[in-house]
């Protein structure tokens, strides 16, 4: 099993939906997660941390679910602008010697006008 | 304050040569990482560098890759004897701290290697 996996997609939504999509940690040790932006060649950037209660950001809003080990990433009114791979990452534990970003294949979303 | 630097942006080299890739942390951060993206994959870390020091290269292939962060100068991505399996895009980022304390990184654009 991977350490973070993610439905590669592509999600094909039509722009005003609302999507979702959901990444698995197999690591019950890790601490920290977030939700990275990469457009079509070009460089990740972060597009949120996801916080223990959930956090909220305009349109998006992650969530993490500890129990079940997966983090959710929620789109609302989607914009063609919002076409990207969506890339989970979560923290390998802090008790390891090598502690580091452990990324995702990310998931493709492409918004439809 | 500008931000990750890397160069250059595109790399041609033949199977045999050696390719160089660098790397400017954002300033003030004195932690670099170095990344490996092949097509339609997610990134795969490979080395973790402070000033003069490597700390973490357990993602680095045992041979013909080696890295370097100077004291001076640019983080050096090192690939001596490039084969075709090594034509990726290659990210470098770049934190003010530690994992442990930040986990958010800053990315370069990226340096794009053919391998032919």
């Amino acid at each position: 099993r991977k350490e973070v996996e993610q439905d590669p997609g592509p999600f094909n939504v039509p722009e005003g939906a609302t999507v979702a999509f959901n990444c698995t940690y197999s690591n019950s040790a890790s601490q920290s997660f977030f939700w990275y932006r990469q457009d079509c060649r070009k460089e990740p950037k972060l597009l949120m941390s996801v916080y223990s209660s959930g956090n909220e950001d305009g349109r998006f809003t992650a969530q993490l679910n500890r129990a079940s080990q997966y983090i959710s990433l929620l789109i609302r009114d989607s914009k063609l602008s919002d076409s990207a791979t969506y890339l989970c990452v979560v923290t390998s534990s802090p008790l390891d010697s090598n502690y580091q970003l452990i990324w995702g294949a990310g998931t493709k979303l492409i918004i439809k006008p | 304050n500008a931000g990750v630097m890397q160069n250059p942006r595109h790399l041609v080299r033949r199977r045999g040569q050696e390719a160089r890739l660098r790397c400017s942390p954002m300033k003030g951060h004195s932690h670099v990482y170095w990344y490996r993206q092949l097509p339609e994959e997610g990134l795969k870390f490979m080395v973790y560098l402070q000033k003069e020091n490597i700390i973490d290269e357990s993602g680095m292939p045992k041979e013909r890759f080696s890295a370097e962060f100077p004291k001076e100068g640019p983080s050096i991505l090192r690939i001596q004897q490039v084969v075709r399996g090594d034509s990726a895009a290659y990210f470098c980022a770049s934190s003010p701290l530690p994992t442990s304390n930040t986990p958010e990184q800053f990315f370069g654009p990226g340096t794009r290697l053919t391998v032919l």
